[in-house]
């Protein structure tokens, strides 16, 4: 079946330091991807709307500066925390769909996720 | 986007039936039923999805209200590893973006 896989799977990283975590669709093509964050013990918050060869679209309350997206394929979507603090430390999870969009035929599949911790 | 009404939590004994609640009172016409799950310190996983019929895949089945305004995942033979919080998510016909609730947390007694 289609596969979204996340590198890297846990990442530390220091203070006022930014951090990228790739999402790529192995085998299949998306022009849309999300990015969500999930706290310990809470529910997924959707962060971002990535969209190929365009601006990601952002929640309402996501700084767009600190959390920059770049969809610069039909394979691969990026994640950069900036200047990260460890407020910003959290389980970043992406998604994308397979298959035509028309009715819900699509299955919409997620990566394992990625433990980012900032020090 | 409309939403979806889970207990927190759930309890119940390796291989018996587990019943999930989910209450979508203000479900709209276009709206798709769907169930993911996800597993600790793992991206969610899809579980099946009906609109208006009962639903059955290898996994678990859907039932679905007639009026469809609440739903159920049956899963029929419970294991360790179904342990995990479901979350029941609706979603509009050709739309990928999913919004999620607080979700159930099931627990598997051995």
């Amino acid at each position: 079946g289609a596969v979204v896989s996340q590198h890297p799977s846990w990442v530390i990283c220091k203070s006022g330091t930014s951090v990228k975590i790739e999402c790529r669709s192995l085998d299949f093509q998306a022009t849309t991807m999300f990015w969500y964050r999930q706290f310990p013990k809470q529910s997924l918050m959707l962060m971002a709307t990535s969209n190929e060869g365009s601006k990601a679209t952002y929640e309402q309350g996501v700084e767009k500066d600190k959390f920059l997206i770049n969809h610069a394929s039909l394979t691969l979507s990026t994640l950069t925390v900036t200047s990260a603090h460890p407020e910003d430390s959290s389980f970043y999870i992406c998604s994308a769909g397979a298959g035509t969009a028309r009715g819900s035929g699509n299955t919409i599949y997620f990566g394992e996720g990625s433990w980012l911790t900032v020090v | 986007d409309a939403k979806t009404t889970q207990p927190n939590s759930m309890e119940s004994n390796e291989e018996e039936p587990v019943h999930l609640p989910c209450n979508h009172s203000t479900i709209s016409g276009t709206d798709y039923i769907h169930w993911y799950r996800q597993l600790p310190s793992q991206g969610p996983e899809y579980v099946i999805h009906g609109l208006t019929s009962n639903v059955n895949n290898r996994m678990a089945s859907l039932a679905i209200a007639e009026d469809r305004k609440s739903s159920t995942l049956i899963l029929h033979r419970a294991t360790l590893r179904d342990a995990a919080v479901y979350y029941c998510i609706l979603r509009i016909q050709g739309a990928q973006k999913l919004v999620f609730g607080q979700g159930t947390r099931l627990t598997i007694n051995p």
